[in-house]
Order: structure tokens, then sequence, then C-alpha cells
């Protein structure tokens, strides 16, 4: 079993419409949950970054963090074409000493149709 | 602020020759990664520095690849010799510490370089 598992896809949707995407994960000590979206032929880039549990807000985009469940989404409203690209969830149990590694889910692929 | 900066972008070599990728981090950041990204799967840790020493590189092929960071700025990671399932795309990601909530400690990535073995 993998220690983050994440659905590959693709997610196909209309433009307009509220995409959902989920990670899970074994590992109950992970404190530190990002979401990094990677656009074809380009390096991931930050797009969420969440301590421990709760809700986080960022214009159209919110990221969810169930420490209960093992489990983290990210909702993306009004989805745009432009949002379409991989969205690759990372995890980590330590963020401040120099041994920060980062546990990464597969990458869910996004297709926003117009 | 200038991004992480790679070479080449793309490289196309037969099994068995050697190929190497360079970075250049974000200046002054001292931790500097180099990931392996297999289509279709996430981000795979192959090494991590930190400023010229190294931090893990628990799952480097050391008997084939290598990797340096003289000076603790630029890096280079080498392959030699080269198999078919080398190919993917060499990320390379630098950060820069500090505390999580004034989004400093994040990584950022450079755009990759894109290794097709024949």
């Amino acid at each position: 079993q993998k220690e983050v598992e994440q659905d590959p896809g693709p997610l196909s949707v209309p433009e307009g419409a509220i995409v959902s995407l989920n990670c899970t994960y074994s590992n109950s000590a992970f404190q530190y949950f990002m979401w990094y979206r990677q656009y074809s032929r380009k390096g991931p880039e930050l797009l969420m970054y969440t301590y421990s549990s709760g809700n986080k807000e960022d214009g159209r985009f919110t990221a969810q963090v169930d420490k209960s469940s093992k489990y983290i989404s990210l909702f993306i409203r009004d989805s745009q074409p432009s949002d379409s690209a991989t969205y690759l969830c990372a995890m980590s149990v330590t963020s401040m000493d120099s041994n920060y590694q980062l546990i990464w889910g597969a990458g869910t692929k996004l297709i926003i149709k117009p | 602020e200038a991004g992480v900066a790679q070479s080449p972008r793309y490289k196309i070599i037969e099994k068995r020759q050697s190929v190497a990728f360079w970075c250049n981090p974000i200046s002054g950041h001292a931790t500097l990664y180099w990931y392996q990204q297999i289509l279709g799967q996430g981000p795979k840790l192959l090494i991590q520095f930190q400023n010229n020493g190294v931090v893990d590189d628990s799952q480097l092929p050391k008997d084939r690849f290598s990797a340096e960071r003289l000076k603790g700025v630029d890096s280079t990671l080498k392959i030699q010799p080269a198999k078919l399932e080398d190919s993917a795309v060499y990320l390379c990601a630098s950060r820069s510490g500090g505390s999580p909530g004034d989004g400093a400690n994040v990584l950022t990535f450079g755009a990759g370089s894109r290794l097709t073995v024949l």
C-alpha cells in the first residue's frame, strides 16, 4: 500500500463546474499538506499549503484536511479551462528541519471543457 | 526573483550512453532537491542537498546515478550508463527554509529536463 493514494484520472468536467480532487494517506504523523499544480511540460507549482486539520481558502480554491479520516481535498469553484492541469497532493511529517521531505501522490489530470 | 533554472530541457540518448543535467537554484536557497518523475507518477526524490552536503540519497541508484553540488549553489545530476527505465523528467527544486507560516519553507521547481532513452 502506498503512503499516499490519488486517483490519476483523467477527470473531465465542463467549464464553471465545481471540481473536487482528493487524496488519502496512511501515515497519521503527516502534519503538513500541500497541493501542487503542474501544467504540461512544466514543473509543479505550489497552490495551497495547510497545516494540520481544517479548511483554507484562496480565491476559487479551498483545501480541506480531515486527519481523522486521513483524507484531504482540493475544491475548485467556477472552474476555468486554464485550470486544466495535473494536481498533485504532497504531505510531510516535519517542516522546520533540514530533513524536510515530501511524500507525493501520483497526481490527478484535470480537464476543463469550454 | 528568478526561478530555478534547468538545462537541457530535452535530451534523447541511447541506452548505455551517459547524460548530465544542470540546475541553478533560486539565489540564497540552501536546500536543493533532484526528483525523477515518470509519466503518470508523482515525483520521486533522488537526492537532497543542504548547502553542499548530502542530506538524503537513499533512493539514488548509486551504481549509475551521481550528483554533486559544488560551492553550495549549482548542481549536476549524471546518469552513466543510462537504461531504458531512466526515461523520465528530472526535476530540480530548491527551498529557502524558514517558518511555514510565512510561505518561505516551500519547494520551488524548475521546468524539468525530459530524458528519453532509446
